[in-house]
């Protein structure tokens, strides 16, 4: 079965410290995978996808198809990200169909 | 240019009434994809249209349904509505034909059954 596990609901941290949130994956397949965050009283919003292998806002994710895994990272936390983040997968000819994480609430403390 | 437009924003039903959601999505976007949100099951894929043709339908009873129309808005409809059809109801544009991931969210049309 298709499924992404997001095992933190809730990560807190201080302004200054490295972040990761965590991202495992069951697929049968080669999957596309995609954060996705929704900041305060905001829409969701694309934040990066391992195809692009791009840092958006200082954020990264390796793909690791061994672990099957596709953990999110940033060195140095900012206030401005504390929100909420979903992981997500599709396959190749999934016509736009995510499979989405419960989500990770990321709070990050002056 | 304008974001994915969702409408009614609120709304409050009664069990066994049927409700009807509509979503614009963003101006030459073609393909549009509802989700279900609920604090229990989190985001879950209901269906996605492309072209007024449905091209996946997710794991949910045939009381949901939706079409799209030729200017690509969309409509969902629930039918019979439960307790358990509470939910955040987001709808998403992606411009793409084939699959890539990136969805324009809407607001969503948050429904209340009681």
């Amino acid at each position: 079965a298709q499924r992404v596990t997001q095992p933190e609901k809730l990560l807190s941290v201080f302004k200054g410290a490295p972040v990761e949130l965590k991202c495992n994956y069951s697929y049968s397949g080669s999957p596309e995978l995609f954060w996705y965050v929704q900041y305060s009283r905001q829409r969701l919003q694309l934040l990066l996808r391992h195809i692009s292998r791009e840092s958006i806002k200082g954020f990264t994710a390796d793909l690791n198809k061994g672990e099957t895994s596709f953990h999110l990272k940033k060195p140095f936390a900012q206030e401005e990200d504390s929100a909420m983040y979903y992981c997500a997968l599709t396959n190749s000819g999934g016509y736009n169909k995510l499979i989405f994480g419960a989500g990770t609430r990321l709070a990050v403390h002056p | 240019k304008a974001g994915v437009t969702q409408t009614p924003r609120y709304l409050i039903k009664t069990r066994g009434q049927q409700v009807t959601l509509s979503c614009s999505p963003i101006s030459g976007h073609r393909s549009v994809s509802w989700y279900q949100q609920t604090p229990g099951q989190g985001l879950q894929f209901l269906f996605e249209y492309f072209s007024e043709t449905q091209r996946n339908k997710g794991n949910f009873p045939g009381r949901f349904s939706g079409r799209q129309f030729s200017n690509s808005r969309s409509e969902m409809n629930v039918s019979t509505l439960e307790l358990g059809d509470s939910a955040l109801y987001l709808c998403a544009s992606s411009s793409w034909i084939s699959n890539t991931g990136e969805l324009f969210f809407g607001e969503g049309s948050r429904l209340t059954v009681l």
